[in-house]
This record gives structure tokens, sequence and C-alpha cells, in this order.
């Protein structure tokens, strides 16, 4: 079971704004940098986010990332029907000596 | 372009060893690490390990120690991932990538079948 959680679901309607929670614990999200990926299906996943809330180039600024304590958020504003993925965070975890991943949101249309 | 490309998908069985391959493209390979993550079937992404192209230091994740090998080739800019004594829970989709999660590999199926 993944040491990071976050909600197996999110929707919107075209437009909307949705947000994406990921909560950790200090040993991972608490002292460590954030990062967020997208997977559309049968893709490999894509960075959006990285040290928290840096967007690499090429990626709209319609996603944003933001951290507090142990938990960050991915927000998605100007919901677009390519927006449907699979969504995750990840961060290093100091107890674990290695990188954990979020358990993964699915990101609905409506 | 600047890119990671995969070997091509294996079914093996139980008890045996996969190798599975990333070449990378377009930019300095030893300035970069290589990352390993993997995708079962339906499921979410789990970190393998990673090893640096340029001096070796690896770390490998704990589930994984004692039978997982990641080397890289510098001489043909090619990283490689050996999972031994295969389960059939080892069944996914092996991905590499750069150490930063910039660029991604297309992914390397492995099925573990009697």
């Amino acid at each position: 079971q993944s040491v990071l959680t976050q909600p197996p679901s999110a929707s919107g309607t075209p437009g909307q704004r949705v947000t994406i929670s990921c909560s950790g614990s200090s040993s991972n999200i608490g002292t460590n940098s954030l990062y967020w990926f997208q997977q559309l299906p049968g893709a490999a996943p894509k960075v959006l986010i990285y040290t928290n809330n840096q967007r690499p180039s090429g990626v709209p600024d319609r996603f944003s990332g933001s951290k507090s304590g142990t938990s960050a958020s991915l927000a998605i504003s100007g919901l677009r029907s390519e927006d449907e993925a699979d969504y995750y965070c990840a961060v290093w975890d100091d107890t674990l000596s290695g990188y954990v991943f979020g358990t993964g949101t699915k990101v609905t249309v409506l | 372009q600047v890119q990671l490309v995969q070997s091509g998908g294996e079914v093996k069985k139980p008890g045996a060893s996969v190798k599975v391959s990333c070449k990378a493209s377009g930019y300095n390979f030893i300035s970069y690490g290589i990352t390993w993550v993997r995708q079962a079937p339906g499921q979410g992404l789990e970190w393998m390990g990673w090893i640096s192209a340029s001096n070796g230091n690896i770390d490998y994740g704990l589930k994984f120690q004692g039978r997982v090998t990641m080397t890289t080739d510098t001489s043909t800019s090619t990283a490689y991932m050996e999972l031994r004594s295969l389960r059939s829970d080892d069944t996914a989709m092996y991905y590499c990538a750069r150490h930063n999660f910039d660029i991604w590999g297309q992914g390397t199926m492995v099925t573990v079948s009697s």
C-alpha cells in the first residue's frame, strides 16, 4: 500500500476547476519536493509539476501545484476533455530511502 | 530529439530473469541518472530504483533489493534493468525515465506466466 494517499476519483464539467489532494507524512511531503504526473490511457506518465509548484515548459498554466505541511494539491482550472487521465503525486521518502507514488486519481470530464 | 527507447515486450516463466534495456538519445547520457518505475495492469506506479549514469551510484527500492540489478553502458548510452526470480505479480509495464522524471521511455511489458 502506498504511503501517499489520493482520492480515487475526481470529476468536473468542461471549464470547471478540479483539485486533487495528496496526503503524506513528515518523512516525505513534509521534507521533500513533490512531483505531479499525468498518465493518459495507454501512455507513459508525463510530468506536470516538479518541485511542488513548477511547470515544465509546454505544460499549460491551467495546471498548478501547492504544498502545505504534509499535504499537497494539484489544481486543474478550465477543465478540458483532454485532461481526462490518471494523476499521480510522487516524492522522495527519507524513511524508505526511495521515491513513493500516490495511489492515483482518475479525473473524469463529465 | 531527447528520447528514451526501450526494448520490446517479454514473456517469462516464473523463476526466470528478464533484462530490459533503455537507450537514450538527444542528450549527454552521463549528465542524468536513469530511474525505473513499474506499473502492474490496472494499478498505480511503483518506483524500483535509479542509477547514476556518471558514476554508477545506485539506489534500489527496498522491495526489490536482492532481486534487481541496474546497470548502464555509457558507450552505447543504454541503461539496463534486470529482475530475477520472477513471479506472476511481477507482470507489469516497466518504464525507464531520466532521474528527474522529465523524459520517459515508452514502456516494456513483461508478462510472467507458466
